[in-house]
């Protein structure tokens, strides 16, 4: 059972270039998160959505609550944006669910 | 600094041998949880708890145990390890209700059960 999928697996970029990556799920929710995952393994939160649209910097996310969807986007993209990115879901209880992750690679 | 931290860091242990990961918060949250990361499966959730001494099963309980006897601690107990555990466990913290949902990860502990 998959309660969050994720797409793509794996995703390699120019620098500069738009990112998409997206995530759906079938549970449930309470709040989504976008996470970022270094190489080194620490894992950190970068937005919380319950509804709409957020953005931080060049990063945008975006949640359709009738779709049960959720994009990251990265605008102008930079190596240091290498990172693998986490979906997860919040159900209406406490429980999280997590996607298997995005590996980005965004090369020179 | 606000943080959580976890400690070992690493460990090698070997079947059956009982050992307890701790975490800790300084950042006076009331939800701590504890995952596991491993290849292809990605981050699953073990135990949770809302506040000392209220903890309740994630998605993955089978052979760990957890207490919450203080609010900044939540330790992490194998009592009888086997190899299946060898993983990638993350300790998280985060305040309880609200918008305030943002959850703080420790730095992890790999664990390799031989």
């Amino acid at each position: 059972k998959n309660e969050v999928e994720q797409s793509p697996q794996n995703l390699t970029a120019q620098e500069g270039e738009f990112i998409t990556i997206n995530c759906s799920y079938s549970v449930g929710i309470s709040a989504l998160h976008w996470l970022q995952q270094h190489p080194g393994g620490g894992i950190v939160s970068l937005f919380m959505l319950s509804s709409g649209k957020k953005k931080h910097g060049r990063l945008i996310a975006t949640i359709n609550i009738q779709e049960k969807h959720s994009s990251l986007h990265i605008t102008a993209s930079h190596p240091r944006d290498s990172a693998v990115y986490i979906c997860a879901v919040r159900s209406g209880g406490n429980q999280f669910y997590f996607g298997t992750g995005t590996s980005l690679t965004v090369i020179p | 600094e606000a943080q959580v931290t976890q400690n070992p860091r690493y460990l090698i242990t070997v079947t059956g041998k009982k050992l307890t990961v701790t975490c800790s918060q300084n950042m006076n949250h009331e939800y701590m949880s504890w995952y596991r990361q491993d290849p292809g499966l990605g981050l699953r959730q073990i135990y949770y708890s809302m506040n000392v001494e209220v903890t309740d099963k994630g998605d993955v309980p089978e052979g760990y145990k957890v207490s919450r006897k203080e609010k900044r601690n939540f330790p992490l107990i194998l009592e009888s390890p086997s190899p299946n555990q060898t993983s990638l466990y993350f300790c998280a913290s985060r305040l309880a209700g609200g918008s305030q949902e943002t959850q703080y990860f420790g730095p992890g502990t790999r664990l390799l059960v031989l």
